[in-house]
């Protein structure tokens, strides 16, 4: 079983629509979790990191279920500028960071 | 503060030849990550580097690959005798050490592409 898995896509959604992106994880002790936008042929960007209670940075919104062992990312009135493959990343304690495969987000003018 | 450095930002090699690729992490960050990117794939963990040591290299293929991260200067990922299979990006993260404050986070180097002709 992968580390990290995600629904690869893609979204395909018009401006304004609100889209969510769940990612699953394996490994139970996972002490962080995070959010990295990849834009083509970029290199990955924080976006958000997940805390234990959920959170907030404008449009987007980060969950946590540990019980479920899954996170999820909202973005609410997407922009076209949010076009781009965000991809999940899980650190179990220690050292090494799983990157999910990531999911495709095309925002529809 | 800068953030990390890589370079080249692209590099050509022929078969057979030999590759150096450089990060320099932002100031601040012990730690060094390499990652790989294959085309239309996800990022692959390679090796994880502290000053001087090489802390888990699991994810490396046993040969022709080595990494460093000297006391002074750049982490350098050699790729030896490249073959077209080793044409990728190849990104560079780096992050604080743990303990002193702030979440764990890393950030990524514009990463360099590796072509094998």
């Amino acid at each position: 079983r992968k580390e990290v898995e995600q629904d690869p896509g893609p979204f395909n959604v018009p401006e304004g629509a609100t889209v969510a992106f769940n990612c699953t994880y394996s490994n139970s002790a996972s002490q962080s979790f995070f959010w990295y936008r990849q834009d083509c042929r970029k290199e990955p960007k924080l976006l958000m990191s997940v805390y234990s209670s959920g959170n907030e940075d404008g449009r987007f919104t980060a969950q946590l279920n540990r019980a479920s062992q899954y996170i999820s990312l909202l973005i609410r009135d997407s922009k076209l500028s949010d076009s781009a493959t965000y991809l999940c990343v899980v650190n179990p304690a220690g050292n090494q960071f799983y990157f999910g495969t990531g999911t495709s987000l095309t925002v529809i003018p | 503060n800068a953030g990390v450095m890589q370079n080249p930002r692209h590099l050509v090699r022929r078969r057979g030849q030999e590759a150096r690729l450089r990060c320099s992490p932002m100031k601040g960050h012990s730690h060094v990550y390499w990652y790989r990117q294959l085309p239309e794939e996800g990022l692959k963990f390679m090796v994880y580097l502290q000053k001087e040591n090489i802390i888990d290299e699991s994810g490396m293929p046993k040969e022709r690959f080595s990494a460093e991260f000297p006391k002074e200067g750049p982490s350098i990922l050699r790729i030896q005798q490249v073959v077209r299979g080793d044409s990728a990006a190849y990104f560079c993260a780096s992050s604080p050490p743990r303990g002193t404050g702030g979440y764990y986070e890393q950030y990524f180097g514009p990463g360099t592409r590796l072509t094998v002709t």
